[in-house]
């Protein structure tokens, strides 16, 4: 199975804030590498798929990129409702596993 | 409008059975593979399994081989996900989820909103 593990668990950020997560996998998932937002008490949503495609409806101040075991996520200007826990996960190959998640907290 | 409606929260006791639905509905629901998500409390993301409804292919995770049980009725646009002999460490949020097409990187472009299974004694 494809372990993935995700840098750093939380962090603080102010509104403005350049802010990158990164998710690494244990063995090359080509660009099978989703993104995903998820806000207390809600279900995650879909930011980004693909490694580096914007789902469609999410703001353009996030992106992907990356290939083979190593991925970042990266909102390019912080707004106060990006404060939320994000999620990295491989669809290469079941079980479709997941990071442990990314908080993004106000600093 | 693409939706996963699940059924609502649940509390049981220890050894007891519980079968919990999704039903989709927007969308063409025997073309996409539905999936089911675990979140403990206060924890991340686990994935379980997806099936397809279409013929019941089923794929589903080690971790949770011969824990649980995934089924369809697509007369009725609906998934689930059963139990047989629930234990306290099933205590967890529930998400059902669409898996995208190949055009989507095999991600999770729908989720449900959730359901609570409760285990306690």
């Amino acid at each position: 199975d494809i372990q993935m593990t995700q840098s750093p668990s939380s962090l603080s950020a102010s509104v403005g804030d350049r802010v990158t997560i990164t998710c690494r996998a244990s063995q090359s998932i080509t660009t099978y590498l989703n993104w995903y937002q998820q806000k207390p008490g809600k279900a995650p949503k879909l930011l980004i798929y693909a490694a580096s495609s914007l789902q469609s409806g999410v703001p353009s101040r996030f992106s992907g990129s990356g290939s083979g075991t190593d991925f970042t996520l990266t909102i390019s200007s912080l707004q106060p409702e990006d404060f939320a826990t994000y999620h990295c996960q491989q669809s290469h190959s079941t079980p479709y596993s997941f990071g442990q998640g990314t908080k993004v907290e106000i600093k | 409008e693409v939706q996963l409606v699940q059924s609502g929260a649940e509390v049981k006791k220890p050894g007891e059975s519980l079968k919990i639905s999704c039903k989709g509905s927007g969308y063409s629901f025997t073309s996409y593979w539905i999936g089911w998500v675990r979140q403990m409390p206060g924890k991340g993301l686990e994935w379980m399994g997806i099936i397809h409804p279409d013929d019941s292919k089923t794929r589903y995770s080690p971790s949770f081989q011969g824990q649980v049980t995934f089924s369809v009725d697509k007369s009725i646009t609906t998934a689930y996900l059963q139990w047989s002999s629930l234990k306290a460490s099933d205590t967890a949020m529930y998400y059902c989820s669409r898996r995208a097409a190949l055009t989507g990187g095999n991600s999770i472009d729908f989720w449900g909103q959730g359901t609570l299974v409760t285990v306690s004694s």
